[in-house]
């Protein structure tokens, strides 16, 4: 199955905020409400920071939000800081054939 | 607290098969299913597979089904994940991921697998 499509790279400077796409097609992101983002630094796991479109589990800043329109979902952080620079997955369920699928990844680099 | 182990990393040759297992712990193992992810040098995450703890149930990629076998053993929490017919493209470091309700809340540290003649 395709990977969900991302942004290969975003930037920001700190205090700023900066959004970072995932398009997908209506048989996943539109179609369902099980999107997540993962937060991954180099050498690391990755580490789940956003799930079910828009809810954050605990222990995750309020600075990352998440949300969806159609078939494209969207992860926001705000006031940006230098430990926000990382990789970040976006993921949907994509039904029973495909089951989950991945977005190609975006490295937010903090300027 | 939750945590999930990965056994060591692996270097098999071309055409062989990789075990690589996933011991749980600090919940109750057949709650939730398992997820196995995996990471080419350089490269995004790929969705590999999925086994349900409690009956066993079955997902895979499509690009993998003929060469992924997932199990769970409930007796130890552990699950497994064997790939056979390895090729150079399957070098990767491989992590298992709890599962709920398709996110993954929990993540192993990851299994480095090197495929090398």
């Amino acid at each position: 199955q395709s990977a969900l499509t991302q942004p290969p790279s975003a930037s920001g400077s700190p205090g700023q905020s900066v959004t970072i796409s995932c398009t997908g097609t209506s048989s996943d992101v539109g179609g369902y409400k099980y999107v997540s983002w993962y937060q991954q630094y180099p050498g690391k796991a990755p580490k789940l920071i956003i799930y079910e479109v828009t809810k954050r589990p605990s222990g995750v800043p309020d600075r990352f939000s998440g949300s969806k329109s159609g078939n494209t979902a969207s992860l926001t952080v705000s006031g940006l800081q230098a430990e926000d620079e990382a990789d970040y997955y976006c993921s949907s369920y994509a039904g029973s054939t495909n089951f989950k699928v991945f977005g190609g990844g975006t490295k937010l680099t903090v300027l | 607290q939750v945590q999930l182990v990965q056994s060591g990393a692996e270097v098999k040759k071309p055409g062989a098969s990789v075990k690589v297992s996933c011991r749980a712990s600090g919940y109750s193992f057949t709650s939730f299913g398992i997820s196995w992810v995996r990471q080419a040098p350089g490269q995004g995450l790929e969705w590999m597979g999925w086994i349900s703890t409690y009956n066993t149930k079955r997902k895979s990629a499509q690009n993998l089904q003929d060469r992924l076998t997932m199990t769970a053993d409930t007796s130890t929490s552990t699950a497994f994940m064997e790939l056979k017919s390895l090729g150079s493209d399957d070098t990767a470091v491989y992590y298992c991921a709890r599962d709920v309700e398709n996110y993954n809340d929990y993540w192993g540290q990851g299994t480095l697998v090197t495929v090398s003649s």
